[in-house]
């Protein structure tokens, strides 16, 4: 799986938006991005995935460069309860059992 | 959504002692499910993979004989953690993938074990 590089940290202030960035300049062609959420003490929430296109979904946007090299997920209102850390994954999606590699991720506060 | 429980929910026991954590799909089915294991300020580590009626694949350095796993069924998994000791102490974490309904996996809410 692709290597990918988050921010440590990141501060955001409620009902701003949140945006996450995540660089994954090996990926191949065959691999998606992946954001999941952990939730201190709690178990990791998948958030949403992508190829190539932009998605979005109830809980965020997932923009993705042209060159798939780096992505952005966007949280557009965020809340208290959005803090959390945030993993972005690379991986080929596939029908078989493949586990998720997590990295350090991005510990994203949201003040009042 | 797809929902995954773990029991219990957290867990403390004496060192010397074993404890079995499960973990079920509760409106799905898995054919594979992981199990993680998250130190303090740490990122989940993948302990093994599991598929229901075959053995476990266990990663590099996890020793098989102490993290005993079973996945019996189609919803159950379960992880036996073997005269346990204090640097066992952990947050355990399962997730679940569904056959062929999505890319997805589905995680628990994890078992914080305490081993004195």
């Amino acid at each position: 799986d692709a290597k990918t590089t988050q921010p440590p940290s990141m501060d955001c202030a409620e009902g701003r938006a949140a945006n996450l960035p995540c660089n994954h300049s090996t990926i191949s062609g065959n691999e998606y991005v992946y954001w999941y959420r952990q939730i201190h003490s709690q178990g990791p929430q998948y958030i949403i995935h992508g190829l190539k296109n932009n998605e979005t979904n109830e809980m965020a946007s997932l923009i993705i460069t042209e060159d798939r090299k780096s992505s952005t997920l966007i949280l557009p209102h965020a809340t208290l309860r959005d803090t959390a850390v945030y993993y972005c994954i690379v991986r080929v999606a596939s029908h078989s059992g493949y586990a998720l590699n997590f990295g350090k991720g991005t510990s994203l506060l949201v003040t009042p | 959504g797809a929902v995954v429980s773990q029991h219990p929910s957290w867990v403390i026991c004496k060192s010397g002692t074993s404890v079995k954590i499960e973990c079920r799909s509760l409106d799905f089915q898995a054919t594979t499910m992981f199990w993680y294991r998250q130190f303090p300020k740490q990122s989940l580590m993948l302990m093994a993979t599991s598929n229901e009626g075959s053995k476990a694949t266990y990663e590099q350095g996890v020793e098989k004989d102490k993290f005993l796993i079973n996945h019996a069924s189609l919803t159950l998994s379960t992880l036996t953690v073997t005269s346990a000791h204090p640097e066992d102490s952990s947050f355990y974490i399962c997730s679940a993938k569904a056959g062929l309904a999505g890319n997805e996996q589905f995680f628990g809410p994890g078992t914080r074990l305490t081993v004195l």
